[in-house]
């Protein structure tokens, strides 16, 4: 049971470059998440997915877009990269459930991948 | 969306000390408050969460407390040990509904032998 994993670990990108950063999961979750985090600013969401073929915008969502084809598999793309997007970017799933008053939402990180864009 | 507002940026206490990191929220309507932990070059993890149902939650040496009233939730280590040398997050839910989360920027918690 691996959980989150992120491919790949590091990446330098020349501005203008594009990239593909994939996110995997097989807890069976249906939700998964892509986040950036610079320093002092905490965990900023920029997509997310709440299942198979569906996705939304986050807080952050311009210069980035994303594609949920398979369950387990949640892809952020950078088409035209620019030296702001240099961050970590964490993925995350999660299994939400809701009730009567209540509600439940742990989010499961992958590793991360820390990309530099010169 | 919910603003999520994070004190303090950084706290350094000495081993044994307790430490108390505090949030606020604006959204009246959220009803769930989980707290992660990122030990340096790792990736977050839940430590504990509360639901606006309760108002106080204890795990071992670490509890959460809620105030509805006043929008504000705080995480609160006893015995503080090195290996508490974290970044902490409070998070709340972003949207109306529950399957988004916003975090706080982050505390800084150094524990000195």
């Amino acid at each position: 049971n691996a959980g989150v994993t992120q491919t790949p670990k590091f990446r330098v990108l020349k501005t203008g470059q594009s990239m593909t950063l994939l996110c995997a999961q097989d807890m069976n979750h249906e939700y998964m998440y892509w986040y950036r985090q610079d320093p002092g600013m905490g965990l900023r969401l920029i997509h997310y997915s709440v299942g198979e073929g569906t996705t939304a915008k986050g807080e952050v969502p311009d210069g980035y877009n994303v594609s949920r084809l398979k369950k387990q598999n949640f892809l952020l793309g950078l088409e035209s990269a620019a030296p702001s997007q240099t961050s970590v970017y964490f993925c995350a799933s999660s299994y939400v459930g809701a009730g009567l008053g209540w509600i439940y939402n742990e989010q499961f990180f992958g590793p991360g991948t820390r990309l530099t864009v010169l | 969306g919910e603003n999520v507002e994070q004190h303090p940026s950084t706290l350094s206490v000495q081993e044994g000390d307790s430490a108390v990191i505090k949030c606020t929220y604006s959204d009246s309507a959220s009803n769930y408050f989980p707290w992660y932990k990122q030990e340096l070059g790792k990736r977050p993890q839940l430590i504990i969460d509360i639901r606006s149902n309760v108002g106080e939650k204890k795990d071992q040496r670490i509890a959460v407390t809620l105030n509805k009233t006043a929008k504000h939730f705080s995480l609160h280590i006893t015995e503080t040990q090195p290996e508490d040398s974290a970044v902490y997050f409070c998070a709340a839910p972003f949207l109306s509904g529950y399957s988004t989360l916003t975090f706080g920027k982050g505390t800084m918690l150094l524990v000195s032998p």
